[in-house]
C-alpha cells in the first residue's frame, strides 16, 4: 500500500500570504488527488493531478487560488495563494493504487491550515 | 456517482457489534459500494468494498442488500479504536482508474467503554 507523507503537518498564516503544501509518495502513481476538509465538514475534492499535464479542477475551485505542481510520478505540491480565513482548513494529498482489479485510494495524513 | 444516506452519528459499547447503515436507492449496476473511515486527526483509510455479495475482511464485513439499494458495514466487535467518521461512497467501476472518491456526510462512530 501506498505510504503518503505531506508536510507541512501544520501552519498558521496571515491573510494575504501564500502555502505551499509539499505531498511524497513513497511509489510511482498516475493519479494524484488534492482534497480540502473544512472544519467540521466532510472532504471535497480540489483538482486531479496527473504528471506531465495540467491538473484538472473540480467546480469552484481555479488554478489562480491553488496551482498545483506535479513534477514526477512520486511527488506533488498544492499552493494556496492570497489566503483568507476561510481557507482555514484541512488539506489531504491522495494517491490511487490499484492491483488490475481494485483501485484503492490511500490518503496522506493532512496538513492543517488557519489563516489569520 | 449516486448519492449514498448515512446517519449522521451512533453510538456503540466497547466490545458489542456495531451495524452501520447506508441507504443508496438510486445506485446503478456498475457502481461499487466503498467503506472508509476517518480517525481524528487523520486521513481517510480503506475498510472495505463489494459489489452484491457480502464481504468480509479483518476489518470489518459488508452486508448488501438484494436490490443493492442499501449495505450495512459490521464492525464484530467495536474497541475504541474504532472510533471514527465512517464514510460509504459508490464508485462506478465503468470508469476506471482515476474515477476518485466522492465523499458524503459520513457516520460519526462513537464508542463507550
Amino acid at each position: 500500500s501506498a505510504v503518503i507523507s505531506q508536510k507541512p503537518s501544520r501552519d498558521i498564516c496571515q491573510r494575504g500570504t501564500s502555502l505551499t503544501i509539499q505531498c511524497q509518495v513513497d511509489s510511482q502513481v498516475t493519479m494524484m488527488f488534492w482534497y480540502r476538509q473544512q472544519p467540521g465538514q466532510s472532504l471535497t475534492l480540489i483538482a486531479t493531478a496527473n504528471q506531465g499535464s495540467e491538473a484538472t479542477y473540480e467546480s469552484g475551485f481555479v488554478i489562480d487560488k491553488f496551482p498545483i505542481s506535479r513534477p514526477n510520478l512520486t511527488f506533488s505540491t498544492l499552493t494556496v495563494s492570497n489566503m483568507s480565513p476561510e481557507d482555514s482548513s484541512i488539506y489531504l494529498c491522495s494517491v490511487e493504487e490499484g492491483n488490475g482489479s481494485y483501485n484503492e485510494q490511500f490518503f496522506g495524513p493532512g496538513t492543517r491550515l488557519t489563516v489569520l | 456517482d449516486a448519492k449514498t444516506t448515512q446517519p449522521n452519528s451512533m453510538e456503540s459499547n466497547e466490545e458489542e457489534p456495531v451495524h452501520l447503515p447506508c441507504n443508496h436507492s438510486t445506485i446503478s449496476g456498475t457502481d461499487y459500494i466503498h467503506w472508509y473511515r476517518q480517525l481524528p486527526s487523520q486521513g481517510p483509510e480503506y475498510v472495505i468494498h463489494g459489489l452484491t455479495s457480502n464481504v468480509n475482511n479483518r476489518m470489518a464485513s459488508l452486508a448488501i442488500a438484494e436490490d443493492r439499494k442499501s449495505s450495512t458495514l459490521i464492525l464484530h466487535r467495536a474497541t475504541l479504536r474504532d472510533a471514527a467518521v465512517y464514510y460509504c461512497i459508490l464508485r462506478d467501476a465503468v470508469l476506471g482508474a482515476g474515477n476518485m472518491l466522492t465523499f458524503g456526510g459520513g457516520t460519526r462512530l462513537m464508542v463507550k467503554p
